[in-house]
């Protein structure tokens, strides 16, 4: 059966500090992969998806990056974090073929002072 | 783009009341729709989805949801619900259009009291 794991499950970091949030999934091969960020009342956001290998794509303009160096390997990293990127990141992943049925790992929550 | 409203944010229900969680699209083309649930300190979840064929779809624990395309609707439903409900509800749409995108509503919060 498939598995998503996520980590670390809480990380406190502060401003300015680089962030490396990392998410592999098992059992499965060529899944597209997603990074959602999960803020109170505002439901959740994506903010990168993957179809493949080196292959991004960013859905909002943000301090965050994302790389796919690996089938089943999704990073989400950032450079310089800020106060607004502290939140509950959320990677999931789904078939490549017919319709999306996410399945989510654990999440991870960020906050920087 | 494809948007989705969630118009409860919050809930707050006694056990054995009815539920109904209204979810509203925008797109005007096919759609598959989606429930998730997130409950206290677990995963997000599936709770259901309707692809195509029958617009009153079940799912588990006793939930359904009914697509009424006319008004961009997949509202969720329980008859009677328990205090183990409690938990966090997201309404998702992904249009057939381009790359297939999850886009979710805001969530609303259920709380039922014993």
């Amino acid at each position: 059966s498939q598995t998503i794991h996520q980590w670390p499950a809480t990380l406190v970091q502060p401003v300015g500090s680089p962030l490396s949030l990392e998410c592999t999934v098992e059992g499965t091969s060529n899944p597209n992969l997603y990074w959602y960020r999960q803020a109170a009342g505002r439901g959740l956001q994506l903010l990168f998806y993957s179809v493949g290998i080196g292959q991004i794509s960013s859905e909002v303009p943000q301090n965050l990056s994302a790389s796919r160096p690996q089938d089943r390997q999704f990073i989400l990293s950032s450079k310089k974090l800020l106060l607004s990127d502290s939140g509950f990141y959320l990677c999931a992943w789904s078939v490549q073929s017919g319709a999306n049925v996410l399945t989510f790992g654990a999440g991870s929550r960020l906050t920087v002072l | 783009a494809q948007s989705v409203s969630q118009h409860n944010h919050h809930v707050i229900l006694s056990e054995a009341a009815s539920l109904e969680l209204g979810c509203n699209y925008s797109y005007g083309g096919t759609v598959n729709l989606f429930w998730y649930v997130q409950y206290p300190g677990q995963h997000l979840q599936l709770l259901l989805k309707y692809f195509s064929g029958d617009p009153l779809v079940k799912g588990i624990k006793g939930f359904e949801a009914e697509f009424i395309k006319s008004k961009f609707s997949f509202n969720l439903r329980k008859p009677s619900v328990q205090w183990s409900d409690t938990a966090e509800y997201f309404c998702a749409v992904n249009a057939y259009t381009g790359f297939q995108k999850l886009v979710f509503g805001t969530g609303t919060r259920l709380l039922v009291s014993p």
